[in-house]
């Protein structure tokens, strides 16, 4: 069963708008997140993360949001540019402090 | 300075066939880790080393499968009696040290069971 969810395939959004992508786990014991982004034939490269006692990080153009309650993060990404299509993955950590739990990942399109 | 290089970057081969897949970890980092992805899903973790150890295999999913990391560096998968379900992209990470750190992944070997 996936620990992990990433519920939209993908996603395609316009030049200059906000991207939207999102996550929701089920491991209450995980307490560290992070999004990853891979284009094709290259490995993933770390993005952006979280801990559990925040609900909010940000950095330039990337935010992620985390709230604990409902189990549910997502990352926005504004204003996107069409250097941000790829493939992003949600990853959490728990009980382990290294072992990544991955999402199946989201493909987003930006549309020049 | 260099990445993590992971070699060869396709390896074809047929069922029943052994295997080895090479990473090369950033230097200086003391931590690695495996991970398979399948077509349509994301990465699953398969072995982490601490320094020469495993410290965690627990994500190998049976006896064919075996990494060695013989001085602290370089790392080897080996995959015996290879059967078509293990196609997949196999993907190397090292990181400063095992934690909530930043894990710096290679571009993965794409490995195809015949």
């Amino acid at each position: 069963d996936q620990q992990v969810k990433q519920n939209s395939p993908s996603l395609s959004v316009q030049e200059g708008r906000i991207s939207i992508l999102n996550c929701d786990y089920t491991n209450s014991m995980f307490d560290y997140f992070l999004w990853y982004k891979k284009y094709p034939a290259e490995g993933p490269t770390f993005l952006i993360s979280i801990s559990s006692i925040k609900d909010k990080n940000e950095d330039g153009r990337f935010t992620v949001f985390l709230n604990k309650s409902a189990k549910h993060l997502s990352l926005h990404i504004v204003p996107s540019q069409p250097g941000d299509s790829a493939v992003y993955f949600c990853a959490a950590l728990g009980g382990s402090n290294y072992k990544l739990t991955f999402g199946k990942g989201t493909l987003l399109t930006v549309n020049p | 300075g260099a990445g993590v290089s992971q070699t060869p970057s396709n390896k074809v081969t047929e069922k029943g066939k052994y295997v080895e897949l090479r990473c090369d970890p950033i230097s200086g980092h003391t931590a690695l880790y495996w991970y398979r992805q399948s077509l349509g899903q994301g990465p699953e973790f398969l072995i982490y080393f601490q320094g020469t150890g495993a410290a965690d295999d627990s994500g190998l999913p049976n006896d064919r499968f075996f990494a060695v990391r013989p001085e602290g560096s370089v790392s080897t998968l080996k995959i015996q009696r290879t059967e078509r379900g293990d196609s997949a992209v196999y993907l190397c990470a090292s990181s400063t040290m095992g934690g909530p750190g930043e894990q710096f992944f290679g571009p993965g070997t794409r490995l195809t069971v015949l």
